[in-house]
């Protein structure tokens, strides 16, 4: 049973457009999301965070928000970098517990 | 070290032998976690360690697998009897504390490959 859903497995925009990627959750009790971005042959890294009493948190570019009602989150990248084609990966974990769900990844390419 | 290092980078092994995967977390990091990514899938959780306490086996796929963690310093993923499924880039992440929302770094993972 997948958890955290990334529905799209692959994205392309333009340079300095928007890019939006989405990601949604089935389980209600999650109360904290990450978002990860990894490069070929390097491990994921954090990039953006949200906890379920916020519904948005910006940070530079990247701006991400979270719909509780719909179990839906998307991350935003204005403007959009040839530097930030990678993999984007959300996670989702809650309260007490330390496991980490993440979803399956969504491919960003971003055309100069 | 400054990050998390995992080795080999890259390993290929003939189905049916055994594999050792070692993983270096941040210094001082309590937390450790093995996490697997095989082909157009997610990351899947294997395993957690935690200061002393017992770890978190239950995302092993198999009694194949196991892990050893030595204090909170170096930790080992062995896979015996590889099978061709068990080809996958293997992730190892640390943390500073168990509270939820302190963010994983992660290492660059070991590609395995099984023919």
């Amino acid at each position: 049973d997948q958890q955290v859903k990334q529905n799209s497995p692959s994205l392309s925009v333009q340079e300095g457009r928007i890019s939006i990627l989405n990601c949604d959750y089935t389980n209600s009790m999650f109360d904290y999301f990450l978002w990860y971005k990894k490069y070929p042959a390097e491990g994921p890294t954090f990039l953006i965070s949200i906890s379920s009493i916020k519904d948005k948190n910006e940070d530079g570019r990247f701006t991400v928000f979270l719909n509780k009602s719909a179990k839906h989150l998307s991350l935003h990248i204005v403007p959009s970098q040839p530097g930030d084609s990678a993999v984007y990966f959300c996670a989702a974990i809650y309260s007490g517990t330390y496991k980490y769900i993440f979803g399956t990844g969504t491919r960003l390419k971003v055309l100069a | 070290g400054a990050g998390v290092s995992q080795s080999p980078s890259n390993k290929v092994t003939e189905k049916g032998k055994d594999v050792e995967l070692r993983c270096d977390p941040i210094s001082g990091h309590t937390a450790l976690y093995w996490y697997r990514q095989r082909l157009g899938q997610g990351l899947e959780f294997l395993i957690y360690f935690q200061g002393n306490s017992a770890p978190d086996k239950s995302g092993l796929p198999s009694d194949r697998f196991s892990a050893e963690r030595t204090g909170e310093s170096v930790s080992t993923l062995t896979i015996q009897r590889t099978q061709q499924e068990d080809s996958a880039v293997y992730l190892c992440a640390s943390s500073a504390d168990v509270d939820h929302g302190e963010k994983l770094f992660f290492g660059s993972g070991t590609q395995l490959s099984v023919l």
